[in-house]
């Protein structure tokens, strides 16, 4: 049973630049949930997919934005990218008979 | 969400148990505790979770106080793979459905030693 899988693992991208990070959940998840961890810092909470549609969001400016697929698949998309972009980005997956979340490995996102 | 305080950090002797403390005063009636930790640069793991009895799984235990305003994670025999961040996490359990951000803080540092 795979676990939950992120697409690429490291990115290098410069200022101004798009990015777009992918999320493949838990077999049997339904819920995508994004993250953003900076350097030396515990993870913050970006936003939550469910049904195709942005369930919850965290304190993160519209230049983030995201998808989720019928097949519950998910994307995250940043824009106008700012060095402070630069982190760690996990996807974390659930599903709606448990609250549990299941992180991904992650992409590192370096901003030049 | 209610917020937790946790060491900094904390050392362990292989072989030992690891008892990692976490104190979550403001936690209401329907907010689990979970448990994570994440080894460098890679994602966080789960460990356990519980509402207010006292859980084991294959990784570790999970004692929370009757008052439910704090928590002890049991490694009981710590391994040099079990140095990491663990992070005590008060989350919504909006009835069974998937909702809900997790919020993290500094976590501790746990270091096993030889």
């Amino acid at each position: 049973d795979a676990g939950v899988t992120q697409s690429p693992t490291h990115l290098i991208k410069t200022r101004g630049q798009q990015v777009t990070l992918r999320c493949s959940p838990k077999s049997g998840h339904d819920t995508v949930s994004w993250y953003q961890q900076a350097l030396g810092q515990g993870p913050q909470f970006i936003f939550q997919y469910y049904e195709e549609e942005e369930r919850q969001r965290g304190n993160f400016p519209d230049r983030f934005s995201g998808h989720q697929f019928p097949n519950y698949s998910s994307e995250l998309n940043v824009n106008a990218l700012l060095l402070g972009d630069s982190a760690l980005y996990l996807c974390a997956s659930s599903s709606t008979s448990s609250d549990t979340q299941y992180f991904g490995p992650g992409t590192r996102l370096t901003v030049l | 969400d209610a917020k937790t305080t946790q060491p900094p950090s904390m050392d362990c002797a292989e072989g030992r148990a690891a008892n990692l403390p976490c104190n979550h005063s403001t936690i209401s009636g329907n907010e689990y505790v979970y448990w994570y930790r994440q080894i460098h640069s890679q994602g966080p793991q789960y460990i356990i979770h519980g509402l207010k009895n006292n859980e084991t799984n294959e990784m570790a235990s999970l004692i929370i106080t009757e008052d439910r305003k704090s928590s002890t994670l049991i490694l009981p025999h710590a391994t040099l793979r079990d140095t990491a961040v663990y992070y005590c996490i008060v989350g919504p359990n909006a009835g069974g459905t998937s909702y809900g951000k997790l919020t993290f803080g500094q976590g501790t540092i746990l270091t096993v030693h030889p």
